[in-house]
């Protein structure tokens, strides 16, 4: 069973800030990585996938670097809307997300 | 548009059963994998299984392996989840999704109490 693990979990920034957060993998995934942004009350959005490809429609201020067990997701400039919590996905055999990491407003 | 739109959801008893529906417009419903996650409160989204396009294969978390069991009917573009077994850890919102979850559904929430 392959396990996600991200960092922080809590980020505390404030709008224009750069975000950067981290998933590691247990074992080597490749490039088999994915980000998704969820609000409360929403499904999670899908908005990296294969570790760096943005998906239709999602900002260029979010990028997404990495592979084989270390990835990162970064958010350029933190606009008010992207305050969030944010999972990464592993797309193996077995889909499985990460525990998340919350970017909350300082 | 694509457009995922779960129903089934309620209180259940431990022990109980339901079934969950996911009804998909906009695309080409046959030619996808679907998948179940659920997502307990204040907890992350586990995936939970999934299904082809054509029905005949099914893949399930360990977890979930012999109470879950995931169909489909492609004549009415709907993909169910059918739950036995109901624990109180169940509880959770039940979201479907296409196949390389880029559309979700809203959810359907499951509260299995006494």
């Amino acid at each position: 069973e392959i396990v996600l693990t991200q960092s922080p979990a809590t980020l505390s920034l404030s709008p224009g800030e750069r975000a950067t957060l981290s998933c590691r993998a247990s074992q080597n995934i490749n490039s088999y990585l994915a980000w998704y942004q969820q609000k409360p009350g929403q499904p999670p959005k899908l908005l990296i996938y294969d570790a760096s490809y943005r998906a239709t429609g999602i900002p260029a201020r979010f990028s997404g670097s990495g592979s084989g067990t270390d990835f990162t997701l970064t958010i350029s400039s933190l606009e008010p809307e992207d305050f969030a919590v944010y999972y990464c996905q592993q797309r193996t055999n077995w889909p499985a997300f990460g525990q998340g990491t919350k970017v909350e407003m300082k | 548009e694509v457009q995922l739109v779960e129903s089934g959801g309620g209180l259940v008893q431990p022990g109980g059963s339901l079934r969950l529906s996911c009804v998909a417009s906009g695309f080409s419903f046959s030619k996808y994998w679907m998948h179940w996650v659920r997502q307990a409160p204040g907890k992350g989204p586990i995936w939970v299984s999934r299904i082809s396009g054509d029905g005949t294969s099914t893949t399930y978390a360990d977890s979930v392996e012999g109470r879950f069991t995931t169909s489909r009917d492609n004549a009415k573009n709907t993909v169910y989840l059918q739950i036995s077994g109901l624990r109180v850890e169940d509880t959770a919102v039940y979201y479907c999704a296409l196949e390389v979850f880029d559309f979700w559904g809203q959810g359907t929430l499951v509260t299995v109490s006494s």
